[in-house]
Parts: C-alpha cells; sequence; structure tokens
C-alpha cells in the first residue's frame, strides 16, 4: 500500500530564511507524488506535483520539491520565506493507474518576523 | 466556472441524526472523493468515485454512504451521526492528476 511520512508536524522559521518540508513515501511502483497547501478556513491548493518528467520540480510561490528515488524522498523547498507562507503543507501519492489520493499528516510552517 | 462546489459550510447534528453532505463539480471529472480532515491525522479518504455509478470504499469508510448518479454530483450521507465524526469534510474532484477540493463542511455532532 503506499504511503507517505511527513517528519515535522511543526516548523517554524524566519522570515528570509530557508524553508525545508520533509516527505517520504513508500511505494511499491513509481508514484506520483504532490504537495498541498491549506491556508487557515480553506480547502486545499495544488502546489507542485511530479509525474515523471523532470525530478526538480518548481511550483507556484516559487517553492519547488525534487524527488529522489534513492531515499524515497520529495522534499518541499522555498530560499526565502515570506509571512504569506504560513500555512499547513501536506505530502500526497497516487499510483499511476488512479487518482487515489493518500495524504501525510502534514505540517503546519509558522514564519516569524 | 465554479469548480467545486460543497455545502453546507457548517453543520451541527445531534448523535443518531442523519445528513447529507452535498458536492458539485463543473469541471466535467469522473474521479471525485471525500476526505475527513482531524488533527494531527491529514486528510483520510472516505469513499471515491471514478465514474457515475461506479464507487468504492477508501480508508475510512464507516457510518458513511455514497452514490454518485450523475458525472456532476457526489453526495455523502451519515446514516446516523456519531460524536467521533465530528471533523472537517472535504470534497475533491480530479483530473488529469491534479484534485480540485471544495471549501469544506465543518461538522459538530453533539
Amino acid at each position: 500500500a503506499q504511503s507517505v511520512t511527513q517528519l515535522g508536524s511543526h516548523v517554524s522559521v524566519s522570515e528570509g530564511a530557508l524553508v525545508l518540508l520533509r516527505c517520504n513515501y513508500s511505494s511499491s511502483v513509481p508514484p506520483y507524488l504532490f504537495w498541498y497547501v491549506q491556508y487557515p478556513n480553506q480547502g486545499l491548493q495544488l502546489l507542485l506535483k511530479y509525474t515523471s518528467a523532470a525530478t526538480l520540480v518548481k511550483g507556484i510561490n516559487g517553492f519547488e520539491a525534487e524527488f529522489k528515488k534513492s531515499e524515497t524522498s520529495f522534499h518541499l523547498t522555498k530560499p526565502s520565506a515570506h509571512m504569506s507562507d504560513a500555512a499547513e503543507y501536506f505530502c500526497a501519492v497516487s499510483d499511476r493507474d488512479t487518482d487515489k489520493l493518500i495524504f501525510g499528516t502534514g505540517t503546519r510552517l509558522q514564519v516569524f518576523p | 466556472n465554479a469548480g467545486v462546489t460543497q455545502t453546507p459550510k457548517f453543520q451541527v447534528l445531534k448523535t443518531g441524526q442523519s445528513m447529507t453532505l452535498q458536492c458539485a463539480q463543473d469541471m466535467n471529472h469522473e474521479y471525485m472523493s471525500w476526505y475527513r480532515q482531524d488533527p494531527g491525522m491529514g486528510l483520510r479518504l472516505i469513499h471515491y468515485s471514478v465514474g457515475a455509478g461506479i464507487t468504492d470504499q477508501g480508508e475510512v469508510p464507516n457510518g458513511y454512504n455514497v452514490s454518485r448518479s450523475t458525472t456532476e454530483d457526489f453526495p455523502l450521507r451519515l446514516l446516523s451521526a456519531a460524536p467521533s465524526q465530528t471533523s472537517v469534510y472535504f470534497c475533491a474532484s480530479t483530473g488529469y492528476t491534479e484534485a480540485f477540493f471544495g471549501q469544506g463542511t465543518r461538522l459538530t455532532v453533539v
């Protein structure tokens, strides 16, 4: 069965600092991987996705993630945090034959001035 | 183009009551799904559908029922509400590997 593990339920950074949110996946077949963001009292919005093209994927709002098969990881990064990045971030996996998304438990990002 | 429309946004139920959460999409997607979101547990899949007339169970289906009579609509029914069903519910519609989410329904069962 597919699954994702997000290390760290809370991450705090200063404005301007590097953001690193960790995600490791488990899948018996090459997966599709996603990062979603959720702002308070809203639904989820797609940040970026990996579907087997380039392993370095660029998303919205300056975020990017790198698919590393050897490490079964898909960590999310942003070089310089902004106050508006404060939100909850979810990593998700699906297999290539279905659209069934399995989510991690989420990481809440706090950005301090 | 409204995307995914979920109603209601808030609901309070008494234990044992039943209700239906509505979800509609206008993107002609075949795949739709329902999730519940609880603190520290992320989003867990309740039920999903790969097209009209076809539904299947997800990770946490007990106490919920779904049907898919049209491509556009995918309602979620709580048959006999329990306090353990207090949660935020999200409907999603998926096309070309991207899931579009509704704004959520915050349900409290007392």
